[in-house]
């Protein structure tokens, strides 16, 4: 039971290229969320889905895009990479909402140049 | 819009001395949760309260979630050196699905 894995762990970019950030669970929750942390600034959400096939947008979705084929899956994707999405990026997914507590994969820091 | 804030945003403590962190929210919520991250690491979920003046104990850690459910603090008894990381407060939205995390207290204790 590996819980929540995240690939990659690290990567760099240059400004304007693209990448997708993986997330997958093994838990069979339905509720999945994709986070940044920059320093001093907490966890804020970019998007999540409440279940296979659906997204949403969270606190600051601009410059990403997700989806969600597979139940076990999360994809983050950005179009064009900036130097303001250099940031630690975290998947975390629940069983439902925000009664259940989120469990978080391992981090993908992204540093874009 | 929701905000759930937390104070102090660092605490340094000498090893056996005591540490308390605030969690306020600007609208009442149903519940609040918190979370370690220890450095370097991912947040890892401590525990949940739901009742109105609650107060959970883990150990050396005290929770408690205000009788208005608009505040929360997490103390820690006789501090260890396990117990660096930084503490994060969460609150669900208004909207009912997504949680408002808050920006978190970081804990360095000294030997």
């Amino acid at each position: 039971n590996a819980g929540v894995t995240q690939t990659p762990k690290f990567r760099v970019l240059k400004t304007g290229q693209s990448m997708t950030l993986l997330c997958a669970q093994d838990m069979n929750h339905e509720y999945m969320y994709w986070y940044r942390q920059d320093p001093g600034m907490g966890l804020r959400l970019i998007h999540y889905s409440v279940g296979e096939g659906t997204t949403a947008k969270g606190e600051v979705p601009d410059g990403y895009n997700v989806s969600r084929l597979k139940k076990q899956n999360f994809l983050l994707g950005l179009e064009s990479a900036a130097p303001s999405q250099t940031s630690v990026y975290f998947c975390a997914s629940s069983w439902e909402g925000y009664y259940n507590e989120q469990f978080f994969g391992p981090g993908t820091r992204l540093t874009v140049l | 819009g929701q905000q759930v804030m937390q104070i102090p945003q660092y605490q340094h403590v000498q090893e056996g001395e005591d540490f308390t962190t605030y969690c306020n929210s600007s609208t009442t919520l149903s519940n609040i949760q918190w979370y370690k991250q220890r450095p370097g690491g991912h947040p890892v979920f401590l525990i949940q309260l739901v009742k109105s003046g609650e107060v959970k104990k883990q150990k050396r850690l005290t929770f408690q979630f205000g009788e208005a459910k608009k505040n929360s603090s997490l103390h820690i008894t006789a501090t260890q050196t396990t117990d660096v990381g930084t503490y994060f407060c969460a609150g669900p939205d208004t909207g009912g699905f997504k949680t408002i995390f808050g920006a978190g207290t970081r804990l360095f204790v000294k030997a």
